[in-house]
């Protein structure tokens, strides 16, 4: 089955700095990788997906990039402020399946 | 537009005791339907999920159980907690591509 590696786990930057998540899948027929942040106590939210067909997505301060060769995909944030602070999971799913979980990374943002 | 409830928000169990925890969800019909749990600062593990009434799929061996009796309705049950069952539950639901997923407000369980 699926496996979704997620890095680092927790990663601290300065208010205003770029941020950068990485995840990889071992599932060659994975084709959807959504990202979710989950602030404390709260439910996660989808924030970015990307489809296999896709190699990159971009909304606002927030991009993913996906490199099927590799088997590896990343999200971006950019212009970072202290509300960005939450944790983040990736996932992969090749549609027969439920998704897979990265097991998270802790943003802190510091003002 | 599709809402999902969940509830209660917290609960306090004895060690022992009964469990039931119950998801629906509105605005869709033949919904996939999950349940997470969530260990403190930890990942999401899923539990169970189903793809219509009556049909679950069970990922990990553990003292619960999940049962879909209508189509937008999903219990988690157990008949006796475990100090190990205290976490924070979600429920999620997808369309048919079991892609987004969209998640409950969650149930923070302390079994004490």
């Amino acid at each position: 089955g699926e496996n979704v590696e997620q890095h680092p786990s927790t990663l601290s930057v300065q208010e205003g700095d770029s941020a950068v998540i990485k995840c990889t899948y071992s599932d060659s027929a994975s084709n959807y990788f959504p990202w979710y942040k989950q602030e404390l106590g709260k439910r996660p939210q989808l924030i970015i997906d990307i489809r296999s067909n896709v190699g990159e997505k971009k909304d606002q301060r927030i991009a993913v990039t996906l490199n099927k060769t590799a088997k590896h995909f990343s999200l971006h944030i950019t212009e970072t402020q202290p509300e960005d602070s939450a944790v983040y999971f990736c996932a992969g799913n090749s549609g027969n399946t439920p998704l897979v979980f990265g097991k998270g990374t802790r943003l802190s943002v510091i003002a | 537009s599709q809402t999902i409830h969940q509830w209660p928000a917290t609960l306090v169990q004895p060690v022992g005791s009964p469990l039931s925890l119950e998801c629906t969800v509105e605005g869709t019909s033949n919904p996939n339907l999950y349940w997470y749990r969530q260990a403190a600062g930890r990942g999401l593990q899923l539990l169970f999920y189903s793809v219509g009434i009556g049909q679950i799929s069970s990922e990990v061996p553990q003292n619960l159980s999940a049962s879909r009796p209508q189509d937008r309705q999903f219990i988690l049950s157990s008949k006796k907690l475990l100090l190990s069952d205290s976490g924070f539950y979600l429920c999620a639901w997808s369309g048919g591509g079991r892609e987004k997923l969209f998640f409950g407000s969650g149930t923070q369980l302390s079994v004490l």
